[in-house]
Protein backbone atom coordinates (compact mmCIF):
# COMPACT_ATOMS: atom_id res chain seq x y z
CA UNK A 1 0.00 0.00 0.00
CA UNK A 2 1.00 3.57 -0.24
CA UNK A 3 3.07 5.09 2.25
CA UNK A 4 4.39 8.81 3.25
CA UNK A 5 8.39 9.50 3.39
CA UNK A 6 9.12 10.25 6.61
CA UNK A 7 12.45 11.12 7.55
CA UNK A 8 15.07 11.01 9.36
CA UNK A 9 14.35 7.02 10.40
CA UNK A 10 16.12 7.57 13.91
CA UNK A 11 17.30 10.61 15.89
CA UNK A 12 19.65 10.47 19.10
CA UNK A 13 19.61 13.81 20.63
CA UNK A 14 21.15 15.28 23.87
CA UNK A 15 18.81 16.42 26.35
CA UNK A 16 17.39 20.22 25.53
CA UNK A 17 18.35 20.08 21.97
CA UNK A 18 15.16 20.90 19.43
CA UNK A 19 14.38 17.84 17.32
CA UNK A 20 12.52 18.39 13.61
CA UNK A 21 11.29 15.47 11.63
CA UNK A 22 9.00 15.20 8.11
CA UNK A 23 6.89 13.72 6.30
CA UNK A 24 6.57 13.89 2.06
CA UNK A 25 3.83 12.43 0.34
CA UNK A 26 3.93 12.24 -4.11
CA UNK A 27 -0.17 13.25 -3.99
CA UNK A 28 -1.73 16.27 -2.78
CA UNK A 29 -3.02 15.68 1.06
CA UNK A 30 -6.04 16.88 2.87
CA UNK A 31 -4.98 16.33 6.41
CA UNK A 32 -2.02 15.64 8.67
CA UNK A 33 -2.03 14.12 11.61
CA UNK A 34 1.06 13.34 13.83
CA UNK A 35 1.15 10.31 16.45
CA UNK A 36 3.75 9.33 19.20
CA UNK A 37 3.95 5.81 20.18
CA UNK A 38 5.58 4.75 23.71
CA UNK A 39 7.42 1.43 23.64
CA UNK A 40 4.64 -1.08 24.10
CA UNK A 41 1.88 1.08 23.96
CA UNK A 42 -0.69 1.96 20.96
CA UNK A 43 0.35 5.49 19.21
CA UNK A 44 -1.39 8.81 20.62
CA UNK A 45 -2.53 11.61 18.42
CA UNK A 46 0.07 14.88 19.07
CA UNK A 47 -1.58 17.52 16.79
CA UNK A 48 -3.84 17.46 13.67
CA UNK A 49 -3.76 19.93 10.33
CA UNK A 50 -6.16 20.54 8.16
CA UNK A 51 -5.51 23.42 6.45
CA UNK A 52 -2.82 24.31 4.04
CA UNK A 53 -0.06 26.29 6.18
CA UNK A 54 -1.38 25.64 9.36
CA UNK A 55 0.68 26.13 12.42
CA UNK A 56 -0.69 24.29 15.08
CA UNK A 57 1.50 24.01 18.45
CA UNK A 58 0.94 21.57 21.60
CA UNK A 59 3.44 22.54 24.22
CA UNK A 60 6.88 22.24 23.02
CA UNK A 61 5.69 20.59 19.68
CA UNK A 62 4.68 22.67 16.49
CA UNK A 63 3.43 20.92 13.46
CA UNK A 64 2.89 22.71 9.67
CA UNK A 65 1.22 21.68 7.03
CA UNK A 66 3.07 22.68 4.04
CA UNK A 67 1.69 25.35 1.36
CA UNK A 68 2.20 22.76 -1.64
CA UNK A 69 -0.11 20.08 0.34
CA UNK A 70 2.27 17.16 -0.23
CA UNK A 71 4.47 17.77 3.25
CA UNK A 72 4.13 18.26 6.94
CA UNK A 73 7.17 18.94 9.70
CA UNK A 74 6.91 18.22 13.30
CA UNK A 75 9.37 20.28 15.73
CA UNK A 76 10.29 19.49 18.87
CA UNK A 77 12.04 21.93 21.26
CA UNK A 78 13.98 21.59 24.46
CA UNK A 79 13.75 17.91 24.20
CA UNK A 80 13.47 15.56 27.64
CA UNK A 81 14.16 12.01 28.39
CA UNK A 82 10.26 11.64 28.24
CA UNK A 83 10.15 12.28 24.61
CA UNK A 84 11.58 9.45 23.69
CA UNK A 85 9.30 6.98 21.43
CA UNK A 86 8.42 6.72 17.60
CA UNK A 87 6.83 9.33 16.33
CA UNK A 88 4.30 8.77 12.94
CA UNK A 89 2.91 10.98 10.49
CA UNK A 90 -0.15 9.79 8.77
CA UNK A 91 -2.86 11.63 6.49
CA UNK A 92 -5.28 11.53 3.82
CA UNK A 93 -4.92 11.94 -0.17
CA UNK A 94 -7.82 13.27 -2.28
CA UNK A 95 -6.23 10.31 -4.46
CA UNK A 96 -9.52 7.81 -5.02
CA UNK A 97 -12.52 7.47 -2.73
CA UNK A 98 -11.20 5.32 -0.20
CA UNK A 99 -9.91 8.08 2.12
CA UNK A 100 -7.86 5.88 4.64
CA UNK A 101 -5.17 6.79 6.73
CA UNK A 102 -1.75 6.56 5.36
CA UNK A 103 1.56 6.20 7.38
CA UNK A 104 4.57 7.19 7.55
CA UNK A 105 7.58 4.45 8.67
CA UNK A 106 7.88 6.75 11.85
CA UNK A 107 10.94 8.23 13.33
CA UNK A 108 12.57 7.06 16.51
CA UNK A 109 13.93 9.61 19.01
CA UNK A 110 16.59 8.61 21.51
CA UNK A 111 17.33 11.09 24.50
CA UNK A 112 20.34 11.22 26.15
CA UNK A 113 20.16 13.11 29.49
CA UNK B 1 -14.55 7.36 29.96
CA UNK B 2 -14.60 6.56 26.43
CA UNK B 3 -12.21 4.76 24.57
CA UNK B 4 -10.55 1.87 23.04
CA UNK B 5 -10.47 -1.39 24.59
CA UNK B 6 -7.97 -3.89 23.48
CA UNK B 7 -7.44 -7.36 25.00
CA UNK B 8 -5.55 -9.07 26.29
CA UNK B 9 -2.35 -7.21 26.24
CA UNK B 10 -0.29 -10.46 25.80
CA UNK B 11 -0.70 -13.65 24.16
CA UNK B 12 0.48 -17.19 23.73
CA UNK B 13 -0.27 -19.72 20.87
CA UNK B 14 1.16 -23.07 19.84
CA UNK B 15 1.82 -22.81 16.11
CA UNK B 16 -1.21 -23.86 14.03
CA UNK B 17 -4.07 -22.99 16.30
CA UNK B 18 -5.94 -20.16 15.48
CA UNK B 19 -6.58 -17.28 17.99
CA UNK B 20 -9.05 -14.06 18.33
CA UNK B 21 -8.25 -10.70 19.38
CA UNK B 22 -10.88 -8.80 21.02
CA UNK B 23 -11.40 -5.11 20.15
CA UNK B 24 -14.00 -2.70 21.64
CA UNK B 25 -14.66 1.20 21.59
CA UNK B 26 -16.91 2.85 23.03
CA UNK B 27 -16.62 6.56 21.14
CA UNK B 28 -19.24 5.87 18.93
CA UNK B 29 -16.95 5.74 15.97
CA UNK B 30 -18.50 4.50 12.74
CA UNK B 31 -14.69 2.91 11.24
CA UNK B 32 -12.58 0.23 12.76
CA UNK B 33 -9.08 -1.22 11.61
CA UNK B 34 -6.48 -4.02 12.71
CA UNK B 35 -2.85 -3.41 12.11
CA UNK B 36 0.19 -5.23 12.53
CA UNK B 37 3.22 -3.67 13.74
CA UNK B 38 6.96 -5.41 13.03
CA UNK B 39 10.23 -3.23 14.06
CA UNK B 40 11.17 -1.00 11.86
CA UNK B 41 7.95 -1.41 9.42
CA UNK B 42 5.56 1.03 10.32
CA UNK B 43 1.67 0.47 10.61
CA UNK B 44 0.31 -2.67 8.16
CA UNK B 45 -3.19 -2.15 7.56
CA UNK B 46 -4.78 -6.09 8.20
CA UNK B 47 -8.66 -4.80 8.02
CA UNK B 48 -11.05 -2.10 8.04
CA UNK B 49 -14.69 -1.60 9.06
CA UNK B 50 -16.35 1.03 7.59
CA UNK B 51 -19.91 0.25 9.09
CA UNK B 52 -21.32 -2.55 10.99
CA UNK B 53 -21.74 -5.52 8.86
CA UNK B 54 -19.17 -4.80 6.51
CA UNK B 55 -15.48 -4.94 6.27
CA UNK B 56 -12.67 -4.54 3.74
CA UNK B 57 -9.59 -6.04 3.24
CA UNK B 58 -6.56 -3.80 3.55
CA UNK B 59 -2.69 -4.61 2.68
CA UNK B 60 -1.66 -7.88 4.32
CA UNK B 61 -4.99 -9.75 4.73
CA UNK B 62 -4.07 -13.50 4.25
CA UNK B 63 -4.04 -15.47 6.81
CA UNK B 64 -6.59 -12.97 9.01
CA UNK B 65 -10.24 -12.41 9.22
CA UNK B 66 -12.58 -10.45 10.99
CA UNK B 67 -16.31 -9.90 11.92
CA UNK B 68 -18.11 -6.48 13.04
CA UNK B 69 -21.40 -7.92 13.68
CA UNK B 70 -21.81 -4.76 16.47
CA UNK B 71 -20.56 -1.00 15.69
CA UNK B 72 -18.53 -1.23 18.99
CA UNK B 73 -16.80 -4.61 18.50
CA UNK B 74 -14.18 -5.78 15.73
CA UNK B 75 -12.18 -9.20 16.43
CA UNK B 76 -9.84 -10.33 14.56
CA UNK B 77 -8.81 -14.02 14.00
CA UNK B 78 -5.29 -14.77 13.17
CA UNK B 79 -5.71 -18.25 11.48
CA UNK B 80 -3.06 -21.19 11.24
CA UNK B 81 -2.69 -19.67 7.48
CA UNK B 82 -0.93 -16.82 8.76
CA UNK B 83 2.70 -17.83 7.95
CA UNK B 84 4.41 -15.68 10.50
CA UNK B 85 2.08 -14.65 13.28
CA UNK B 86 4.01 -13.31 15.88
CA UNK B 87 4.02 -9.36 16.10
CA UNK B 88 2.25 -6.51 17.92
CA UNK B 89 -1.22 -5.73 17.05
CA UNK B 90 -3.09 -2.75 17.24
CA UNK B 91 -6.45 -1.48 16.64
CA UNK B 92 -7.82 1.62 16.19
CA UNK B 93 -11.42 3.65 15.00
CA UNK B 94 -12.44 6.67 13.86
CA UNK B 95 -15.56 8.71 13.59
CA UNK B 96 -15.12 8.58 9.96
CA UNK B 97 -12.72 7.44 7.11
CA UNK B 98 -10.03 9.31 7.17
CA UNK B 99 -10.52 11.22 10.38
CA UNK B 100 -8.19 11.11 13.41
CA UNK B 101 -7.30 7.60 14.60
CA UNK B 102 -7.58 6.56 17.92
CA UNK B 103 -6.05 3.47 19.08
CA UNK B 104 -5.69 0.75 21.42
CA UNK B 105 -2.84 -0.27 23.66
CA UNK B 106 -2.20 -3.55 21.85
CA UNK B 107 -1.71 -7.04 21.95
CA UNK B 108 1.48 -8.84 21.90
CA UNK B 109 1.44 -12.39 19.93
CA UNK B 110 3.71 -14.72 20.26
CA UNK B 111 3.42 -18.06 18.59
CA UNK B 112 5.69 -20.87 19.62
Amino acid sequence: GQQLNQSPQSMFIQEGEDVSMNCTSSSIFNTWLWYKQDPGEGPVLLIALYKAGELTSNGRLTAQFGITRKDSFLNISASIPSDVGIYFCAGTSNAGNNRKLIWGLGTSLAVNP
Amino acid sequence: DGGITQSPKYLFRKEGQNVTLSCEQNLNHDAMYWYRQDPGQGLRLIYYSQIVNDFQKGDIAEGYSVSREKKESFPLTVTSAQKNPTAFYLCASTLFMGGEAFFGQGTRLTVV
